[in-house]
């Protein structure tokens, strides 16, 4: 049972750089989505897809970009690193059907140095 | 904007002990989810509460949605150090979810 893989799970960057995130689910999931978790915060939403083709942004969605080819993968896309980006980053895959029943990878360690 | 407070942030008791942690919103919700995150992993989901008023039980754990559709509690009867993670609610309108703040909870055997 695969579940939602998320790659890498360690990553450091330089301010400035760019990089992608993947995020693959073998549930056939229509609805995934990208949240950073920092601190005192919670998870805050980044971007949703509802559906191949069809993406949205969610709370914090400045800084990171997303498409969905395909309904198994959501890549999320940091355009040009920022020390604020600094966080673990988590995808998710629901159903949809039950509010945000979702199952999540094993997160992302981003430092932006 | 937080849509979703939890409550209390931090909880750290010793085993046998009862405790009750809050979610609270001043939005309705259709549903709303509790989900235990271990350190190192991703949130793990516990339970859904539909109907207002509505209460499940998973095992020592108590979930309870308000009337309203506001707000829900976890109540955990006799934690264990296996109980010890963040607790983290979660909330959908149309097709965005949010996530409350947290309770980090720790059982001291």
């Amino acid at each position: 049972n695969a579940g939602v893989t998320q790659t890498p799970k360690f990553q450091v960057l330089k301010t400035g750089q760019s990089m992608t995130l993947q995020c693959a689910q073998d549930m056939n999931h229509e609805y995934m989505s990208w949240y950073r978790q920092d601190p005192g915060m919670g998870l805050r939403l980044i971007h949703y897809s509802v559906g191949a083709g069809i993406t949205d942004q969610g709370e914090v969605p400045n800084g990171y970009n997303v498409s969905r080819s395909t309904t198994e993968d959501f890549p999320l896309r940091l355009l040009s690193a920022a020390p604020s980006q600094t966080s673990v980053y988590f995808c998710a895959s629901s159903s949809g059907e039950r509010g945000p029943e979702a199952f999540f990878g094993q997160g992302t360690r981003l430092t932006v140095v | 904007t937080q849509l979703l407070e939890q409550s209390p942030q931090f909880l750290s008791i010793q085993e046998g002990e009862n405790l009750t942690v809050y979610c609270n919103s001043s939005s309705v919700f259709s549903s709303l989810q509790w989900y235990r995150q271990e350190p190192g992993e991703g949130p793990v989901l516990l339970v859904t509460v539909v109907t207002g008023g509505e209460v499940k039980k998973l095992k020592r754990l108590t979930f309870q949605f308000g009337d309203a559709r506001k707000d829900s509690s976890l109540h955990i009867t006799a934690a264990q150090p296996g109980d010890t993670g963040l607790y983290l609610c979660a909330g959908g309108t149309g097709n965005q979810f949010y996530f409350g703040t947290g309770t980090s909870l720790t059982v001291i055997p």
